[in-house]
Order: C-alpha cells, then sequence, then structure tokens
C-alpha cells in the first residue's frame, strides 16, 4: 500500500539559505500535518493543513512558511536557516476526522543546517 | 491541554527479560493514547494504540500496554525483548476531537543487551 512520501531524505543547507520539504500524503488524505524533531528531543507540532486550509498551528517560526495544493500534497518553505532548525521533520496523513484514529507518518526529511 | 511524561529517558534491558516503558499523561478531557517506535535514521512507526473499548491494547512485535484511567497511566509492555527492539519509544496522546496534533513524550530509549 502507498504510504506517506517526503522528499528530500535528506538535505544539507548552510546558514541563512532556504530549503523547501515536500509530503505526499496518502492517497484520499485530505489532512497533513507538520512536526518537528530536533537532535534527541521528541517531536514538535508544527502545522497542519485540510484541504488547503491551515487547519492548526503550532510552534512554527516565522522564517517557516507552508501550504497544501490542490493534490493534498504539502510544502515546508524554510527560510534564513539557522544551525538550530537541523532536525528530522516529519509529515503525517489522515483524513479529516480520524486524524488520530488513523494517522500515518512519512519517514521523514532530515535537514542539516552547517 | 495535554501533557506525556515519560518517566524514563533511558532503559538498558537483557536479551530475552521482560520490559516496560512507563508513560503518564495529563488531560481536562477524555484522550487518545500512543505509543509509537523509532528505529535509529527512521521515522516513526505506530507499535499500537488506545481509543476505547478494552483497557488492555496489543500491538506489533509482542507489545501490549494497559490504559489506567486513575493512575492516568499507558505504559508499555513486552515480556521478552530481543536485540532488535533496541529503539525509541514514545508515548503520545490527543483529545477526542479527533484532528488535533499529537502531543509526544520525550521518548525512552531502549537498549537491548545481548
Amino acid at each position: 500500500a502507498a504510504g506517506v512520501i517526503q522528499s528530500p531524505r535528506h538535505l544539507i543547507k548552510e546558514k541563512r539559505e532556504t530549503a523547501t520539504l515536500k509530503c505526499y500524503p496518502i492517497p484520499r488524505h485530505d489532512t497533513v500535518y507538520w512536526y518537528q524533531q530536533g537532535p534527541g528531543q521528541d517531536p514538535q507540532f508544527l502545522i497542519s493543513f485540510y484541504e488547503k486550509m491551515q487547519s492548526d498551528k503550532g510552534s512554527i517560526p516565522d522564517r517557516f512558511s507552508a501550504q497544501q495544493f490542490s493534490d493534498y500534497h504539502s510544502e515546508l518553505n524554510m527560510s534564513s536557516l539557522e544551525l538550530g532548525d537541523s532536525a528530522l521533520y516529519f509529515c503525517a496523513s489522515s483524513l479529516w476526522g480520524q486524524a488520530n484514529e488513523k494517522l500515518f507518518f512519512g519517514s521523514g526529511t532530515q535537514l542539516s543546517v552547517l | 491541554a495535554q501533557s506525556v511524561t515519560q518517566l524514563d529517558s533511558q532503559v538498558p534491558v537483557f536479551e530475552e527479560a521482560p520490559v516496560e516503558l512507563r508513560c503518564n499523561y495529563s488531560s481536562s478531557v477524555s484522550v487518545y493514547l500512543f505509543w509509537y517506535v523509532q528505529y535509529p535514521n527512521q521515522g516513526l512507526q505506530l507499535l499500537l494504540k488506545y481509543l476505547s473499548g478494552s483497557t488492555l491494547v496489543k500491538g506489533i512485535n509482542g507489545f501490549e500496554a494497559e490504559f489506567n484511567k486513575s493512575q492516568t497511566s499507558f505504559h508499555l509492555r513486552k515480556p521478552s525483548v530481543h536485540i532488535s527492539d533496541t529503539a525509541e519509544y514514545f508515548c503520545a496522546v490527543s483529545p477526542l476531537s479527533g484532528n488535533t496534533p499529537l502531543v509526544f513524550g520525550k521518548g525512552t530509549r531502549l537498549s537491548v543487551i545481548a
């Protein structure tokens, strides 16, 4: 069965550069969540989308923005990267209304900021 | 708001011994409870979840957990661990509203010793 696809798997950037992370949810899933997991830390919720609209917002820095497109894939745009942005970024998808009963995570994008 | 406390940051255990990873939660409303496993350099994989019904939940890889509402706990257990169980384990909680993002604990590093 198709799973949540994230790209790229690994990304290396320099300070002050920009980065774009992509998430392709499971087919027919309309809700996408983004999480950030720093080294040795627990995943922290960043932002979520349902039907292309932001549905919830967590600890996402102002330097980051995200959107969901008509095919339900989502992109996380990160600007003015800082060393502290180095983390594993997870995307998860679900059907609206079933989020925490049937939530599926991607394998994540490992971002390293040098 | 919900919060999760994983009482042990690291648990070393010998192969074939039993293990219990502790999780307590705090919430003013009824919740769903989850355990996720994260192997090195990989994403989050759902081990098991409690949504309703029987308080003893069985998951993959021989793990089980028991929901105790009076003690607000959801401890994870396995009667006999294998080397391959070495991983980070995260307890998570969400309210029953269905779309509220998961709140994770800080994680417990299980190290199985041969």
